[in-house]
């Protein structure tokens, strides 16, 4: 079974500066994606950003930018001049790329706050 | 952009009391899921749902719940007899297949159900 560590239960970062949020995972599965999602006070799942694991280039999305470190099995979430609103949850999750439908496995998550 | 919508925002129900949940998927995903997050935790999941039966279950899916694709568009989740503990987010989500080009998943913006 797969299982996504996030090992940092709350993190905190000025306004305009630079934020890493850290994942691990573990799996026996060589083909899977991985995906960050944020979970704001409204208890939304908005996801992030997405890397598929046969792609070597790490995913950019804007500010939103992933580690994808495959051999050592890390996917860590970069957040580049955070601003008030990315204060939130953010959960890392694990999905199967070998068998369509399957669960998604997410991590503890890590909460972020952004200070002015 | 399309979106998963859930029904109701909030619900309160008496222990013991029957609850549905409804859920109306993406309309071109093929694949359902629900998943739970008691306040405070991470999220878990519940079942995932494929060609108009249950594709997986997690050990949380005992026979208090079912799930149900009642027409084209709806998605239900029942809960036979609450209790206390089923208090929590739910989530919705739909996917398509592995072989799309943007694949990952989509949620809603969840049920609260409260067991009073």
């Amino acid at each position: 079974a797969q299982t996504v560590t996030q090992s940092q239960p709350e993190m905190s970062v000025q306004e305009a500066e630079t934020v890493t949020l850290s994942c691990t995972y573990d799996t026996s599965e060589s083909d899977y994606y991985l995906f960050w999602y944020k979970q704001p006070p409204s208890r939304q799942m908005i996801l992030v950003i997405r890397q598929e694991a046969y792609k070597q280039q790490n995913a950019t999305e804007n500010r939103f930018s992933v580690n994808f470190q495959k051999a050592a099995k890390s996917f860590s979430l970069k957040i580049s001049d955070s601003q008030l609103g990315d204060a939130a949850m953010y959960f890392c999750a694990y999905g199967s790329g070998e068998t369509s439908g399957s669960r998604l496995t997410f991590g503890e998550g890590t909460q972020l706050t952004v200070n002015p | 952009e399309p979106e998963v919508t859930q029904t109701p925002s909030h619900q309160v129900t008496q222990m013991g009391q029957e609850v549905i949940l409804r859920c109306v998927p993406i309309s071109n995903h093929l694949y359902f899921y629900w998943y739970r997050q008691i306040l405070g935790q991470k999220v878990e999941f519940l079942v995932s749902f494929y060609n108009n039966e249950i594709s997986e279950k997690s050990e949380i899916f005992d026979d208090q719940f079912s799930v149900e694709r009642p027409d084209g568009s709806n998605f239900t989740l029942k809960i036979r007899s609450t209790k206390l503990e089923d208090s929590a987010m739910y989530f919705c989500a739909s996917s398509e297949g592995l072989g799309s080009t943007n694949y990952g998943y989509t949620f809603g913006s969840g049920t609260r159900l409260t067991v009073v």
